[in-house]
């Protein structure tokens, strides 16, 4: 069965600290990942995806790594700030799956304390 | 672009009531999804559109809900009769030619609450 587990389930960290969020997938075939950022109270925004073949990708204090091998990814957070307070959702497509072919992990829902 | 719209924000109703939700596609994007989303079960796709037409709605719990896209700019999604485990946020997104890489837009939700 396709599942994507991500983990931890939720995070309390002190603004400007760094932290890392987890996505384990057993999705195959596998196309690409996605992180998407859901603002309380809005919709998800997709922060990066990650192909087969991408290993590391930024989006400013997003940096996204992906290991197709242990089929891990993660998203790294530098100098966190207030507005990073969210939940973080890790998508992961199956290969040949079409318009639908989209496994969601419950998320992890991210607080930045002053 | 104003984004993909949905109608309303938040919707109470009881037990039993018709509910409709409402969605407004990015203009020129040709998938349309809706979703349900919980604290239990997170995202879960319900159904989705390409060009008007609905491909796939296995993910539709029950016979109470039903979708429709009448033309390319709306769509609804119906809940008769509502019961309260059909209490979540539903998101609609939209795509252009759900390509493997192309990203999916979302609506800011509907909140919804069956007492």
């Amino acid at each position: 069965k396709n599942q994507v587990e991500q983990s931890p389930q939720s995070l309390i960290i002190l603004e400007g600290k760094n932290c890392t969020l987890q996505c384990n997938y057993t999705v195959s075939p596998f196309s690409n990942l996605r992180w998407y950022k859901q603002d309380t109270g809005r919709g998800p925004v997709s922060l990066t995806i990650m192909t087969f073949s991408e290993n590391t990708k930024s989006n400013g204090r997003y940096t996204a790594t992906l290991d197709a091998d242990t089929k891990q990814s993660s998203l790294h957070i530098t100098a966190s700030q207030l507005s990073d307070s969210a939940s973080y959702i890790c998508v992961v497509r199956k290969s040949g799956g079409g318009a639908d072919g989209l496994t969601f992990g419950k998320g992890t829902h991210l607080i930045i304390q002053p | 672009d104003a984004g993909v719209i949905q109608s309303p924000r938040h919707e109470v109703t009881e037990m039993g009531q018709e509910v409709t939700l409402r969605c407004k596609p990015i203009s020129g994007h040709d998938y349309l999804f809706w979703y349900r989303q919980t604290m239990m079960r997170g995202l879960e796709l319900l159904i989705y559109f390409n060009n008007n037409v609905p491909i796939d709605d296995s993910g539709m719990p029950e016979d109470r809900f039903s979708a429709k896209m009448p033309n390319a700019s709306f769509s609804t999604l119906k809940i008769q009769p509502s019961e309260p485990r059909d209490s979540a946020v539903y998101f609609c997104a939209s795509s252009f030619r759900g390509r493997v890489n192309t990203e999916a837009f979302f609506g800011q939700g509907t909140r919804l609450t069956v007492v």
